[in-house]
């Protein structure tokens, strides 16, 4: 009962270098998120994808790219990498079937990248 | 941006305490509220998704309340013990499909 997947769990990166997060989530939900947390704030959405085929940009998705690839995977790149970049990544999964009430995102457990 | 503020930012209670604590969102364009439970080293975990205003939620000895006019949400933990220490995260969403989180409020349970 894998759920959300991330990989990989821990990065260290030097400054300029690029990099893919990989996410893959095995429950068929059409929506899929990628967050940043940082110590003492909550978490902020970097890009969401509502469907295959679609990406949008959230509150803090410059330096960021996404891909997404098929239903189950949302990758999100790292072209150059700065050390303002350091932070904690989770990717996100939901549905909503059956409307508003039933939505709630599941989270993958995570992955801690340092730049350098 | 949409502003989320959650108070207090960090709590720490004896145990068998009852607490509470707040969530503000705007009170425009509003989808559902949702509040999810983060323990250390673990990812957040969905509680309740509320939808309608007066909507009140509750498992076991959390329970939470809904006011979409005003704009806020209370989570309430009766009788708090240890493992319900944790950091606590509501997130408004809006119809456009995104949520924004809060920055949570931290509690611990002192045995």
């Amino acid at each position: 009962n894998a759920g959300v997947t991330q990989t990989p769990k821990f990065q260290v990166l030097k400054t300029g270098q690029s990099m893919t997060l990989q996410c893959a989530q095995d429950m068929n939900h059409n929506s899929m998120y990628w967050y940043r947390q940082d110590p003492g704030m909550g978490l902020r959405l970097i890009y969401y994808s509502a469907s295959e085929g679609t990406t949008d940009k959230g509150e803090v998705p410059n330096g960021y790219n996404v891909s997404r690839l098929n239903k189950r995977e949302f990758s999100l790149r790292l072209e150059s990498a700065a050390p303002s970049q350091t932070s904690v990544y989770f990717c996100a999964s939901s549905e909503w079937v059956g409307g508003a009430a039933n939505e709630k995102l599941f989270f993958g457990s995570g992955t801690q990248l340092s730049v350098l | 941006i949409l502003n989320v503020e959650q108070s207090p930012q960090s709590l720490h209670v004896q145990e068998g305490d009852s607490t509470n604590f707040t969530c503000s969102f705007p009170s425009s364009n509003f989808y559902a509220l949702h509040w999810y439970r983060w323990e250390t080293a673990k990812s957040p975990e969905a509680l309740f998704v509320m939808t309608l205003n007066g909507d009140e939620k509750k498992k076991g000895r959390i329970s939470a309340t809904l006011n979409t006019k005003e704009g806020y949400s209370y989570l309430y933990i009766k009788g708090s013990q240890p493992e319900d220490s944790a950091t606590y995260l509501c997130a408004f969403r809006t119809n456009a499909g995104k949520s924004t989180f809060g920055d949570g409020t931290t509690l611990t349970v002192k045995p």
